[in-house]
């Protein structure tokens, strides 16, 4: 079956990098966009962007669009979100989910990654 | 608009029913039927219950409802159970960028 499986968690300072990777399984990697999607400590889900594994193009929400790249690893059917300059906001569950069977919505998703900004 | 607009929490006792709405606008949920709910229980990887405003995936069970009225959508939850508990969202796949409801806590009494 469909697999989404996520990095385990990062405790990053201020102002630097995080990369979270998102392995997949179970079906055609290039034929399925990935979504990242993030949830901040006590507040709601944020759409981030996708890739579409077949050509690497892409598309970032206006707010992350300067700070975020994501990238796919064919060979090893995994996509990448890296996200630059941290800051303490930044502190979140980062999702990665698959386009449903639909291309209207997302599903499965990974388990999540924890992301923890602190100096 | 930053987020779809949902009721912060909503309770009932098993067997209940609630309706959860997810307010949006005329260039997101009005403007095509791509509305979604998905729910999300901590530590675990969120679940998606309707797609495409009233679709049910397989595996989901038709205690599970949806359907929207001109920018509005809503989620039913009908015989509510125990195992029902917990964060829901909308998510529009109209509109850019696309955009979550602010999610809503179901709590059974």
């Amino acid at each position: 079956q469909v697999q989404v499986v996520q990095s385990g968690a990062e405790v990053k300072k201020p102002g630097a990098s995080v990369k979270v990777s998102c392995e997949t399984s179970g079906y055609t990697f290039n034929h399925y966009y990935l979504h990242w999607v993030r949830q901040a400590p006590g507040q709601g889900l944020e759409w981030m962007g996708w890739i579409n594994p077949d050509g690497g193009g892409t598309n970032y929400a206006p707010k992350f669009q300067d700070r975020v790249t994501m990238t796919v690893d064919t060979s090893i059917t995994t996509a990448y979100m890296e996200l630059r300059r941290l800051i303490s906001d930044d502190s979140a569950v980062y999702y990665c989910a698959r386009i449903h069977d639909s291309g209207w919505t997302l599903d499965p998703w990974g388990q999540g990654t924890l992301v923890t900004v602190s100096s | 608009q930053s987020a779809l607009t949902q009721p912060a929490s909503m309770s009932a006792s098993p067997g209940q029913s609630i309706t959860i709405s997810c307010a949006g606008t005329n260039t997101d949920i009005g403007s095509y039927d791509l509305v979604s709910w998905h729910q999300l229980y901590p530590g675990k990887a969120p679940k998606l219950i309707i797609y495409e405003v009233d679709k049910r995936p397989s595996g989901i069970s038709n205690r599970f409802s949806g359907s929207k009225s001109g920018n509005t959508a809503s989620l039913t939850i009908s015989g509510l159970r125990t195992e029902d508990e917990g964060d829901y969202y909308c998510f529009s796949f109209a509109g850019r960028p696309y955009l979550f409801g602010t999610g809503t806590r179901v709590t059974v009494l």
